[in-house]
């Protein structure tokens, strides 16, 4: 099973700066990667898909980039309500697999 | 707009059984496979199973294979999770999940999510 580390556990920063969330997969995943956004209480929200696609609605601020086992989603300039946990993803189409990562919170320092 | 709403989930004790459902609206169901995606409290997320859109390719996380079955209605736009001989560690919000693929097979990405549905395994 491929297994994504995500660091760092917590970011702090504060609005208008710029965010750095990393993801490296234990083996290769190509660009199979996505990036999902959740605000406490809230479902998750599927932010970049294949590595640095954004999904429909997604604002430009947030970026992905990387392939093979490093992946980064970078957040330009935080608004107030880009706080929240962020999570990555890998696809493995054959046999059907799909595992997160653990986790990144980014929190208003 | 895409609505996905799940229900079923409750306390239940080791052992037992649990049916969670899920109705789809606002998009033509039997054009995407859908997935069960569950979190823990205060954990991570955890994918549980997938089908695709004719039912004819069935996957399932290790955690659960051989007691949980994922099954779908295209006729009634519904989605299906029946849950058996449950442990504890199955305690958690479960997910109804559409994939992002319009093929109807995996696409792997999980592009719309219902409110989830709270399943307690507890004695």
């Amino acid at each position: 099973e491929i297994v994504l580390t995500q660091s760092p556990a917590t970011l702090s920063l504060s609005p208008g700066e710029r965010a750095t969330l990393s993801c490296r997969a234990s083996q290769s995943v190509s660009r199979s990667l996505a990036w999902y956004q959740q605000i406490p209480g809230q479902a998750p929200r599927l932010l970049i898909y294949d590595a640095s696609n954004r999904a429909t609605g997604i604002p430009a601020r947030f970026s992905g980039s990387g392939s093979g086992t490093d992946f980064t989603l970078t957040i330009s300039s935080l608004e107030p309500e880009d706080f929240a946990i962020y999570y990555c993803q890998q696809r493995t189409n054959w046999p059907p697999s799909f595992t997160f990562g653990r986790g990144t919170k980014l929190e208003i320092k | 707009e895409v609505q996905l709403v799940d229900s079923g989930g409750g306390l239940v004790q080791p052992g037992r059984s649990l049916r969670l459902s899920c109705a789809a609206s606002g998009f033509t169901f039997d054009d995407y496979a859908m997935h069960w995606v569950r979190q823990a409290p205060g954990k991570g997320l955890e994918w549980v199973s997938g089908i695709n859109w004719n039912s004819g390719s069935i996957s399932y996380a290790d955690s659960v294979k051989g007691r949980f079955t994922i099954s779908r209605d295209n006729a009634k736009n519904s989605l299906y999770l029946q849950m058996n001989s449950l442990r504890a560690e199955d305690t958690a919000l479960y997910y109804c999940v559409k994939d992002r693929g319009s093929s109807g097979w995996f696409s792997g990405y999980f592009e719309y999510w219902g409110q989830g549905t709270l399943v307690t395994v507890s004695s």
